[in-house]
């Protein structure tokens, strides 16, 4: 069965640095997703990206966080410089003509 | 503001003892609703997904329905493996983001 898969599983990384967070969304699917989850909190959406450009982005996506489809298998989620708050479960969805979301297992960052 | 409360909390059950899991929301303009199981350290894996008031969807224990204000996941006769978190999802207006509900925490004893 096809899934989203994400690497790494977990990122370790100093306040200030830069992180890239990878996903293999389905193969056929059109629509990419990034969510976060905080320890405790909800999921959160950040931005989905449709036909390679940004679809929807919410509050929490500034300008320290950017997407790209560099391939035709690959969505990567770049934050700059990182803060201690965006320490978080970041999962990565797909989804393809139907409504439904497909989720990664995700990649848990910590800055520290 | 658009709101998705999941309710309750945390539920603790016997193995057989089958109750409910709600799901309210107050969005303008629903196109889904969505749920998920999440367990810990993992991502959210689909479970169903409804579209319109008076839908039902069933997999194994699990039945869903939805009305016009909020959704329930029935579970029937539990199993201690269906032990994790359910996620309400919903999806509402022109866009495609989820908005999450903060999940029910559900403890199957043996």
């Amino acid at each position: 069965e096809p899934e989203v898969t994400q690497t790494p599983s977990h990122q370790v990384t100093q306040m200030g640095q830069e992180v890239i967070l990878r996903c293999v969304p389905i193969s056929n699917h059109l629509y990419f997703y990034w969510y976060r989850q905080i320890l405790g909190q909800k999921v959160e959406f950040l931005v989905s990206f449709y036909n390679n450009e940004i679809s929807e982005k919410s509050e929490i996506f500034d300008d320290q966080f950017s997407v790209e489809r560099p391939d035709g298998s690959n969505f990567t989620l770049k934050i700059r410089s990182t803060k201690l708050e965006d320490s978080a479960m970041y999962f990565c969805a797909s989804s393809g003509l139907g409504e439904t979301q497909y989720f990664g297992p995700g990649t848990r960052l910590l800055v520290l | 503001e658009d709101q998705v409360t999941q309710s309750p909390e945390a539920l603790r059950l016997q193995e057989g003892e089958s109750s409910s899991l709600n799901c309210s929301y107050t969005v303008s303009g629903l196109r889904g609703l969505f749920w998920y199981r999440q367990d810990p350290g993992k991502g959210p894996e689909f479970l169903f997904t409804l579209y319109s008031a008076g839908e039902e969807k069933e997999k194994e224990r699990l039945k869903a329905t939805l009305t016009k204000k909020e959704s329930f996941l029935h579970i029937t006769a539990p199993k201690p493996e269906d032990s994790a978190t359910y996620l309400c999802a919903v999806q509402a207006g022109t866009g495609n983001q989820f908005y999450f509900g903060t999940g029910t925490s559900l403890t199957v004893i043996p």
